[in-house]
């Protein structure tokens, strides 16, 4: 099993490109994650979804957008990226059965805008 | 609103015994996480307490007090691979994780 995968791991955007990263995850799980990380913080939850054809907003979802067609993947989309949206992103799943259940992490996109 | 402070560094010897503070303010509780992330790298799941107590993991512990609002993770035989951040996490009660910002852990020899 691959896990949960990323890609691209590294991007470089100018101030108003779009992108999309994408997130797949082979475990079965119905519950998907995109998080930033940024130096001195937390992880921020962006949008999540508990499963296929649902999603919902995190704690800074201004600026992003997700689709979870199929229940493997969960797309992150930056329509019209800015400096501020510089950060490494992570994608999570988690199986969705209890609440103390633990995520599993990709390895992570970094993304610079400039 | 919710909180979670932890020290930003530590540093400790190989060999030795290392305890990473963590406390929460919250208006709901429904547990406490604490993940391992290496530099570079995603984190990956340490431990889970929700009741008060210790629960130990080979090398790792974690302690939870629910009324003082306060964990903490024991490193016992640190190894040079430990070198890492140490996430300290809290689920609120609409089960949302807060992360912490993380405590760097440099291992010396």
């Amino acid at each position: 099993n691959a896990g949960v995968t990323q890609t691209p791991k590294f991007r470089v955007l100018k101030t108003g490109q779009s992108m999309t990263l994408l997130c797949a995850q082979d475990m079965n799980h119905e519950y998907m994650y995109w998080y930033r990380q940024d130096p001195g913080m937390g992880l921020r939850l962006i949008h999540y979804s508990v499963g296929e054809g649902t999603t919902a907003k995190g704690e800074v979802p201004d600026g992003y957008n997700v689709s979870r067609l199929k229940k493997q993947n969960f797309l992150l989309g930056l329509e019209s990226a800015a400096p501020s949206q510089t950060s490494v992103y992570f994608c999570a799943s988690s199986p969705g059965e209890a609440h103390q259940e633990t995520q599993y992490f990709g390895p992570g996109t970094r993304l610079l805008v400039l | 609103g919710q909180n979670i402070d932890q020290p930003t560094e530590m540093t400790a010897t190989e060999g030795a015994i290392v305890q990473i503070n963590c406390t929460y303010q919250t208006s709901g509780f429904n547990g406490l996480f604490w993940y391992q992330q290496h530099a570079g790298e995603a984190p990956t799941f340490l431990s889970y307490n929700v009741l008060d107590g210790l629960e130990e993991k080979g090398r790792f512990s974690s302690f939870l007090s629910r009324s003082k609002g306060y964990s903490y993770l024991l490193l016992k035989e640190l190894q040079m691979k430990d070198s890492a951040s140490y996430l300290c996490v809290f689920m609120d009660s609409n089960y949302q994780l807060i992360w912490g910002a993380g405590t760097k852990l440099i291992i010396k020899p």
